[in-house]
């Protein structure tokens, strides 16, 4: 199995800061023939389901506000939230879908300082 | 909007088998692939597997000698069963859609706590 370590494993920032979290897989998830890395974001709140918000390590989902964004290549990804908002507080996840089981990070929590 | 909805017991006996069924909702089976992931109280996620419109399936290995995805396309819905349960397999399942094998979930339920205790 791929394993995906994240850090830290909390993060408290102020309003209007920039958030960072990083992730990081045992192998490359780069798919060379299309050049696309094959990780994912996501948030999810107390009581709710996680919520998809970045895919092939960059691209963000439909209806993700802009703050949200992802970087990184091969076996190193960072999701970064530019300005925070009270209602990012959550905990975040990174997934690789590069190799069944498509197994997930620890999770992040972020919480506001 | 696809909709996905968890239904089943939420307490299961040791040994016995835990089933779960997600019925999709404002969409077809067809064409997506369809996954259960579970989130044991106060711990992360983890994949089980995935099943899609024709039946073709990929599980957990770790899970993989005890679990069963399946897909009835006359009702919309898809179901896991896991034989053999112990208080280990205590979390809330969750159901999801992907776009394509190598995707992530872009469609979730709200989830369903299932506790196995006698």
């Amino acid at each position: 199995d791929i394993v995906m370590t994240q850090s830290p494993d909390s993060l408290a920032v102020s309003l209007g800061e920039r958030a960072t979290i990083n992730c990081k897989s045992s192998q490359s998830l780069l798919y060379t023939s299309n050049n696309r890395n094959y990780l994912a974001w996501y948030q999810q709140k107390p009581g709710q389901p996680p919520k998809l918000l970045i895919y092939w390590a960059s691209t963000r989902e439909s209806g993700v506000p802009d703050r949200f964004s992802g970087s990184g290549s091969g076996t190193e990804f960072t999701l970064t939230i530019s300005s925070l908002q009270a209602e990012d507080v959550a905990v975040y996840y990174c997934q690789q879908c590069y190799g069944t089981p498509h197994t997930f990070g620890q999770g992040t929590k972020l919480e506001i300082k | 909007q696809v909709q996905l909805q968890e239904s089943g017991p939420g307490l299961v006996k040791p040994s016995e088998t835990l089933s779960l069924t997600c019925t999709v909702s404002g969409g077809s089976l067809s064409s997506y692939y369809w996954s259960w992931i579970r989130q044991a109280p106060g711990k992360g996620l983890e994949w089980i597997g995935y099943i899609n419109y024709y039946g073709m399936t990929d599980y957990n290995p770790s899970l993989e000698s005890r679990i069963s995805i399946s897909v009835d396309r006359s009702k919309n819905q898809f179901s896991l069963k896991l034989t053999s349960v112990t208080a280990a397999d205590t979390a809330v399942y969750f159901c999801g859609k992907l776009v394509g094998a190598a995707y992530p979930v872009d469609s979730w339920g709200q989830g369903t706590l299932v506790t196995v205790s006698s």
